[in-house]
């Protein structure tokens, strides 16, 4: 089955820096890589999500790179602010009916002022 | 977006006893859902998949008889913890996927936070 390992699993940044995080997944038949954002006892919440199709998305301060030959997709924010501090999340899986996400262990993103 | 919602937000129950948590999506249907567990600081565990109309399947170390899965409708699924003891107590969080055609993105409840006394 499918395994995603995140990295890193905290990462603190200054207000206005940028911030990485990186993961990586094991099986190459997985087409859809979403994000997810969770606040303490809260949902996730999807931030943005990537198909195989595509290299990069952009949305705004938010942006997802996939490589493909190396099972890799990164999240990257700009211009961080205090309140995207949370429990970032990367997934992975085949996207189709019966199948589900497959979770990264999470990236706790500090932004400090 | 799509809606999950879930029931109750919170319960505290004593060890033995057996407790029903409901997820429901409300503006689409769902053949598939699909229960989490997350233990404190720690990641999403999939637990397990309903299957509208058909037996859950489980993933590998989960309790089918501990944890029952029913999905009886389109629109609603249950997880039912049998005989509870401390070591179940925590974040229940089912999702589920809009096939409709809008989107296939996969939406979260709201979650369950299960103590057991």
């Amino acid at each position: 089955g499918e395994n995603v390992e995140q990295h890193p699993s905290t990462l603190s940044v200054q207000e206005g820096d940028s911030a990485v995080i990186k993961c990586t997944y094991s099986d190459s038949a997985s087409n859809y890589f979403p994000w997810y954002k969770q606040e303490l006892g809260k949902r996730p919440q999807l931030i943005i999500d990537i198909r195989s199709n595509v290299g990069e998305k952009k949305d705004q301060r938010i942006a997802v790179t996939l490589n493909k030959t190396a099972k890799h997709f990164s999240l990257h924010i700009t211009e961080t602010q205090p309140e995207d501090s949370a429990v970032y999340f990367c997934a992975a899986t085949f996207n189709q009916a019966g199948t589900a996400l497959i979770f990264g262990k999470g990236t706790t993103l500090s932004v400090s002022s | 977006g799509a809606v999950v919602s879930q029931h109750p937000s919170w319960v505290i129950c004593k060890s033995g006893t057996s407790v029903k948590i409901e997820c429901r999506s409300l503006d689409f249907q769902a053949t598939t859902m699909f229960w989490y567990r997350q233990f404190p600081k720690q990641s999403l565990m999939l637990m397990a998949t309903s299957n509208e109309g058909s037996k859950a399947t489980y993933e590998q170390g989960v309790e089918k008889d501990k944890f029952l899965i029913n999905h009886a409708s389109l629109t609603l699924s249950t997880l039912t913890v049998t005989s509870a003891h401390p070591e179940d107590s925590s974040f229940y969080i089912c999702s589920a996927r809009d096939l409709s055609g809008r989107t296939d993105t996969q939406y979260f409840g709201p979650g369950t936070r299960l103590t057991v006394l």
